[in-house]
């Protein structure tokens, strides 16, 4: 699997703030990137997503940017909440049939902190 | 919408023996069911990629022999850990692609397997 890169491991913000993680890719068959909130001892859950046709996508306090040119995408958390330390993932996907269809590659996670 | 469950939460079991582990799509049926395992404070690793009805294909280096899997229905898939061996411990997810989506992949809760 091509690999996907992520940055920072672990990231301290205090309540209130921007929270930002980095994922840069070298694949250029993905066309998906999906980022992922996961807690301890439970599965992923799936918190926001983009395609290369658009730069950016909010919804909510989360926003995707994505640089198709850099192949870089980044996850912002406006107003970051203690409730929001989890480890995040980014990942991403090709979109063609056949082997290896629709596999997501994850990058390594950011264990995010929130303080009060 | 988009649930995806998985049974048991948690088992232990003896060294030798076999487990099985369900994954059920809840409310979609699921064209696509991938098998990870994460291990703590990592990321998720993809174990293999099963279809309805064929054949699973599993990643390089997972050993098929001693993770079977089976996509009997639309809506759940199988993994049966045989001869468990203490290193087999792990935190095991699926997660379900519907045929309704591209890309979306909704993530169960996990499985936490523990050999003694």
């Amino acid at each position: 699997q091509q690999q996907v890169k992520q940055s920072p491991q672990s990231l301290i913000v205090q309540k209130g703030g921007i929270s930002i993680i980095n994922c840069a890719y070298e694949n250029t068959a993905f066309d998906y990137f999906p980022w992922y909130q996961q807690f301890p001892g439970k599965g992923p859950a799936l918190l926001i997503a983009i395609r290369p046709d658009v730069s950016e996508k909010k919804e909510g306090r989360f926003t995707i940017s994505f640089n198709k040119s850099a192949k870089q995408f980044s996850l912002h958390i406006m107003d970051s909440q203690p409730g929001d330390s989890a480890t995040y993932f980014c990942a991403a996907s090709p979109s063609y049939s056949g082997a290896g269809s629709y596999q997501l590659t994850f990058g390594k996670g950011t264990k995010l902190s929130v303080i009060p | 919408g988009a649930v995806v469950s998985q049974h048991p939460s948690w088992v232990i079991c003896k060294s030798g023996t076999s487990v099985k582990i369900e994954c059920r799509s809840l409310d979609f049926q699921a064209t696509t069911m991938f098998w990870y395992r994460q291990f703590p404070k990592q990321s998720l690793m993809l174990m293999a990629t099963s279809n309805e009805g064929s054949k699973a294909t599993y990643e390089q280096g997972v050993e098929k022999d001693k993770f079977l899997i089976n996509h009997a229905s639309l809506t759940l898939s199988t993994l049966t850990v045989t001869s468990a061996h203490p290193e087999d411990s792990s935190f095991y997810i699926c997660s379900a692609r519907s045929f309704l989506s591209t890309y979306e992949q909704y993530f169960g809760p996990g499985t936490r397997l523990t050999v003694t």
